[in-house]
C-alpha cells in the first residue's frame, strides 16, 4: 500500500515553455501533497504545500506563479513549471499524506528529472 | 540551530557491521519521527518511523527515540552493501502539519 505515482519520470523542454508534472497517490486518498526539488548532491528542498480544494502554500523564495501547483481531487496534484529556464533543470518529487494516517507518514512518488535546454 | 540536524558523513562502515545514524531536533513538541533511505538519483523511501521513547524493531533496522535527549538513531544490523545510500531523518512538528527533513548522512558499507 501507499503507493505514489508520478509522471512524466523524466522530461527535456526548451527554454521558455511550460511543462506539468501530475502526483497521484494510486491506493489512498491524500489530503495533503508536498512537492520537493533537489539538485544534485544536495538536500530535499520542500517547494510548497497543497492541500485538496485549497490554494498551495508556498516556502519562502519559492515563486508562486512560476511554480504553478493544483490539488484538483484527493489523488491528484499537478505541479506545472511555467517559462522553464535551465536553471529549473532539477529532480522533483512530490509526497502524499494518507487522509486516513494519524501518524503523518509522507509517502514520496519516484520523482520527475526536469531538464531545460 | 537547524530544525533537524544529521552527520552528512559519510559514514563507512565494513560489511556485517552494525551502522548506527544519528539526529537530534529542536523543536521539544515534535510527536512523529521518520526515517527514511535514499538511493542515490532515486526518491526517498520510507523505512521507519516512531512515535514513542524507546526502541522499536523491523528485521535488521532499530530506530531508537529519546524526548527528553531530542534524539533520534538508527541501527542498521548486518550492514549489506544494499544499505549504501542516504538516510534522511524527519520529524514532524508539534501541531502536525509540517514535516522537516534533516540534510542526510550518507553510508558507505564496504564489502
Amino acid at each position: 500500500g501507499a503507493v505514489v505515482s508520478q509522471h512524466p519520470s523524466w522530461v527535456i523542454c526548451k527554454s521558455g515553455t511550460s511543462v506539468k508534472i501530475e502526483c497521484r497517490s494510486l491506493d489512498f486518498q491524500a489530503t495533503t501533497m508536498f512537492w520537493y526539488r533537489q539538485f544534485p548532491k544536495q538536500s530535499l528542498m520542500l517547494m510548497a504545500t497543497s492541500n485538496e480544494g485549497s490554494k498551495a502554500t508556498y516556502e519562502q523564495g519559492v515563486e508562486k506563479d512560476k511554480f504553478l501547483i493544483n490539488h484538483a481531487s484527493l489523488t491528484l496534484s499537478t505541479l506545472t513549471v511555467t517559462s522553464a529556464h535551465p536553471e529549473d533543470s532539477s529532480f522533483y518529487i512530490c509526497s502524499a499524506r494518507d487522509v486516513q494516517g494519524l501518524n503523518y507518514e509522507q509517502y514520496f512518488g519516484p520523482g520527475t528529472r526536469l531538464t531545460v535546454t | 540551530q537547524k530544525e533537524v540536524e544529521q552527520n552528512s558523513g559519510p559514514l563507512s562502515v565494513p560489511e556485517g557491521a552494525i551502522a548506527s545514524l544519528n539526529c537530534t531536533y529542536s523543536d521539544r513538541g515534535s510527536q512523529s519521527f521518520f526515517w527514511y533511505r535514499q538511493y542515490s538519483g532515486k526518491s526517498p523511501e520510507l523505512i521507519m518511523s516512531i512515535y514513542s521513547n524507546g526502541d522499536k524493531e523491523d528485521g535488521r533496522f532499530t530506530a531508537q527515540l529519546n524526548k527528553a535527549s531530542q534524539y533520534v538513531s538508527l541501527l542498521i544490523r548486518d550492514s549489506q552493501p544494499s544499505d549504501s545510500a542516504t538516510y534522511l531523518c524527519a520529524v514532524n512538528k508539534a501541531g502536525g502539519f509540517k514535516t522537516i527533513f534533516g540534510a542526510g548522512t550518507r553510508l558507505f558499507v564496504k564489502a
